[in-house]
């Protein structure tokens, strides 16, 4: 499976923009770019996913380098509830999704 | 309405019991998974089902049987309890094994199991 590598951990202040990066080097063509997170005591949950273009809903934005070798997840407006940890993945067809270690996101009131 | 459901959420047991975990689903999917989330937090998938059939089994022991009555449905059972097996057990569904796609993967809110 392709990997994904993230920091650890951030922190942000509540109600400022979030960006988590993601380096997806050995990236392939037909792997999509996945954003799952896991808030305390749930199970992951679904944020965003794209391949090559930058994609927006209405939980976040994600940005895809044009080499598509690294990926920003970005949350618009940190709130308390967004603190969790984050996983980038890749994903190439309906393949169970491949868990790394994930960013854990703290935000300070 | 819960998209994927597993009860119990909570199970202590003692060890060398057999115990099951039951998933449903309600969003007409045909593909289910089971993830094992140790005490290091790693997720980690041990099955695959695809249409009632197996389609991925990740060298897990086979004390661990999953078993599909039907799509909406994957239950977990483990047989000899160890220690090793406590962990949180989450259930997951998708729509469309095999297409190049970005389906998205719905999850249950996990199963703490502890053995004693």
């Amino acid at each position: 499976d392709a990997k994904t590598t993230q920091p650890n951990s951030m922190e942000s202040n509540e109600e400022e923009p979030v960006h988590l990066p993601c380096n997806h080097s050995t990236i392939s063509g037909t792997d999509y770019i996945h954003w799952y997170r896991q808030l305390p005591s749930q199970g992951p949950e679904y944020v965003i996913h794209g391949l090559t273009s930058n994609v927006n809903n209405r939980m976040a934005s994600l940005a895809i380098a044009e080499d598509r070798k690294s990926s920003t997840l970005i949350l618009h407006r940190a709130t308390l509830r967004d603190a969790a940890v984050y996983y980038c993945i890749l994903r190439s067809g309906n393949t169970p999704l491949v868990f790394g270690k994930g960013t854990r996101l703290s935000v300070i009131a | 309405d819960t998209a994927v459901s597993q009860t119990p959420k909570y199970l202590v047991t003692q060890m060398g019991n057999d115990k099951s975990i039951k998933c449903e689903q309600n969003l007409g999917h045909d593909t289910m998974y089971w993830y094992k989330q140790d005490s290091k937090k790693f997720l980690k998938i041990m099955f695959s089902y695809n249409n009632k059939e197996l389609i991925i089994n990740e060298t897990v022991p086979n004390r661990f049987s999953p078993k599909s009555p039907d799509k909406a449905h994957l239950n977990l059972h483990i047989n000899s309890l160890e220690l090793g097996d406590s962990a949180v057990y989450f259930c997951a569904s998708s729509q469309g094994y095999g297409r190049v796609s970005g389906n998205t993967i719905y999850f249950g809110e996990g199963s703490w199991l502890t053995v004693v």
